[in-house]
């Protein structure tokens, strides 16, 4: 069965230090893959996508995500990371096998410490 | 500006009472979809619609009804509410759900308890 899998409930991270938040995969086929994030009482924004080509993927706010293919992972991260960061982050696949619906992580909410 | 609107972003009602959640987009996007989000459970689809008339069970749609009359709306209908229903309710669309590149917009999120 294709899942994704955020094996952590919680990161926490030092302001200006680099980030990472974990997601792996598991579906037949190339993924299509994606990033959102949902800041307090608001709802979900599109961060990033990998559907093909270059395995580091730039997106929004200053985040990126590595595609590792053997691993199948897709690993979110940041440089130096920023208190508005803050947030409930969700890796989602598109499930090919389901009319191209997206499955979704659990979430991994991120705490940014000053 | 581009955006996806749900009506009410909070409300109380009791076990059995209908209700109706509106959600409105204005970008023209074929696909839309309704979410629920509770704690631990992550994102979990209900229904959702590849174009006007044309509606499709997700995972968890067992209380639920929708309908795609029009293109900008999609509301979702609790026949009769049940306390198992109280939770954090999603609106989200696209240009497109099948050859298109997933990447949604989302409502601002419906709270919903059910006495």
């Amino acid at each position: 069965a294709q899942s994704v899998a955020q094996p952590e409930d919680q990161v926490n991270v030092a302001e200006g230090n680099p980030l990472t938040v974990k997601c792996t995969y598991s579906v037949s086929g190339n993924p299509y893959l994606f990033w959102y994030v949902q800041y307090p009482n608001r709802g979900l924004q599109f961060l990033l996508k990998y559907i093909t080509g270059d395995n580091l993927v730039k997106g929004s706010y200053g985040f990126e995500a590595e595609f590792n293919k053997s691993q199948t992972s897709f690993h979110l991260k940041k440089p130096s990371a920023l208190v508005s960061d803050s947030a409930l982050y969700f890796c989602a696949v598109r499930d090919l096998n389901s009319n191209y619906q997206l499955i979704w992580g659990a979430g991994t909410k991120l705490i940014i410490k000053p | 500006e581009a955006q996806v609107t749900q009506n009410p972003r909070y409300l109380i009602t009791v076990t059995g009472k209908k209700l109706t959640v509106t959600c409105s987009q204005n970008m023209n996007h074929e696909y839309m979809s309704w979410y629920r989000q509770d704690p631990g459970l992550g994102l979990r689809q209900i229904y959702y619609s590849m174009n006007v008339e044309v509606t499709d069970k997700g995972d968890v749609p067992e209380g639920y009804k929708v309908s795609r009359k029009e293109k900008r709306n999609f509301p979702l209908i609790l026949e009769s509410p049940s306390p198992n229903q109280t939770s954090l309710y999603f609106c989200a669309s696209s240009l497109r759900g099948r050859e298109g590149t997933g990447e949604l917009f989302f409502g601002e999120g419906s709270r919903l308890t059910v006495l």
